[in-house]
This record gives structure tokens, C-alpha cells and sequence, in this order.
């Protein structure tokens, strides 16, 4: 049973608008939760994290949104660009089970110009 | 050069033969980690490693060999390969509990 779900596969948004990719989790012994980018043919790479104490965390253009209650979070990327074309993973540990990740499926981001 | 690699990038092998994938990170991380990348489960953890001779099942080690007797090598060995392990596979490597991970490049094997 995936503890880490990203519903949606695929999204497709165009140049300038608002991008909101959501992800749900069952574990609530989670407590710190990430965000990774990755192109085709590369790792992922790190992109914006949130604590469990906190219910928003802003980089630039890059919003994390966490709602315990819900179980779920979601990153809002304004205004989406051609090149944040990807595929993004949401991530969760447990800080107390020790230095593990767990992904979801990943969400296929299209930005057409 | 400094970062995370991963060779070969590129495997093709048959059933029942033995595979090793290598991971070399330059950081000093102490934590290090092979995840594999399938359509629909994402990222999934094999094993890690907390330093040298520490090492730890994750989430689907089955089939899979590690060893790490230095703190910037993690191999990853596939004593006999079947065809389910096809896949993408990623290292990844870290501080510790908090800290970010940072991921190789992948490795595509494919198991004929």
C-alpha cells in the first residue's frame, strides 16, 4: 500500500499561469516532506521541503502547502515557465524511524509557451 | 569531479547473470542509498547505508546484494537478474537525518 500518492500523472498548464501539483499521504508519523524535481535522463534534484510545523514554506516562485489534518500538500509554481517541464516526486520521513524517504508515483508537469 | 556518479549509465544483460552497479560520491556523505524508478511506483528504496559496514534493507531488497567498505562506494549487485528488475536505478547520498538527498544519474538496466 503506497504511504505516499500523487493522484494525478500528468498536468498540463500554459506559460504564466499558476501550476498546482497535489500529493496525499496515510502515515502520520510523517513529519518533513519534499519536493523533487527531475528531468529526463537525470537524478532528481531538490527542490522545496516543509516541516510538519509549519503549513507553508515560499521559494521564489515555488510554494509547498501542507495541511496535516487532510493528510495532504501541494506545490504551486507561479508563474509555470517552459523550462519547470519535469516530472516532480513528493517525498515524507519520519524523522523518528530514521533517514529514509518515501516517493509517490510522480506528476508529469508540461508548461506549453 | 565532485558530486554523486553512477556507472555504467547504460546495462544490458541477460537473465540469471550477475550485475554490479557503482556509486561514487566525493562529499564525504555519510548516508548512502540505491532507490529504483518504475512508471507508476516512483522512487523505492533498496537499501542504505548509515557509513562503511552499516547497511540496511528498505523497502524491496529482494534480489539485491550491497556493500560498503569504503564511505564514498555504495555498489549495488544483482546476483542473478531477472527480467522484474529492469528498471532505473538511482544512488543517492546525504549528511544525515534531515538533510537533503542528493541523486546520482541513474542507471538504466534492462534484463533480457
Amino acid at each position: 500500500d503506497q504511504q505516499v500518492k500523487q493522484n494525478s500523472p500528468s498536468l498540463s498548464v500554459q506559460e504564466g499561469r499558476i501550476s498546482i501539483l497535489n500529493c496525499d499521504y496515510t502515515n502520520s508519523m510523517f513529519d518533513y516532506f519534499l519536493w523533487y524535481k527531475k528531468y529526463p535522463a537525470e537524478g532528481p534534484t531538490f527542490l522545496i521541503s516543509i516541516s510538519s510545523i509549519k503549513d507553508k514554506n515560499e521559494d521564489g516562485r515555488f510554494t509547498v502547502f501542507l495541511n496535516k489534518s487532510a493528510k495532504h500538500l501541494s506545490l504551486h509554481i507561479v508563474p509555470s515557465q517552459p523550462g519547470d517541464s519535469a516530472v516532480y516526486f513528493c517525498a515524507a520521513s519520519d524523522n523518528n524511524a530514521g533517514n529514509m524517504l518515501t516517493f509517490g508515483g510522480g506528476t508529469r508537469l508540461m508548461v506549453k509557451p | 569531479d565532485a558530486g554523486i556518479t553512477q556507472s555504467p549509465r547504460y546495462k544490458i544483460t541477460e537473465t540469471g547473470r550477475q550485475v554490479t552497479l557503482m556509486c561514487h560520491q566525493t562529499w564525504s556523505h555519510s548516508y548512502m542509498f540505491w532507490y529504483r524508478q518504475d512508471l507508476g511506483h516512483g522512487l523505492r528504496l533498496i537499501y542504505y547505508s548509515a557509513a562503511a559496514d552499516i547497511t540496511d534493507k528498505g523497502e524491496v531488497p529482494d534480489g539485491y546484494v550491497v556493500s560498503r567498505s569504503k564511505t564514498e562506494n555504495f555498489p549495488l549487485t544483482l546476483e542473478s537478474a531477472t527480467r522484474s528488475q529492469t528498471s532505473v536505478y538511482f544512488c543517492a547520498s546525504n549528511w544525515g537525518l534531515g538533510e537533503t538527498q542528493y541523486f546520482g544519474p541513474g542507471t538504466r538496466l534492462l534484463v533480457l
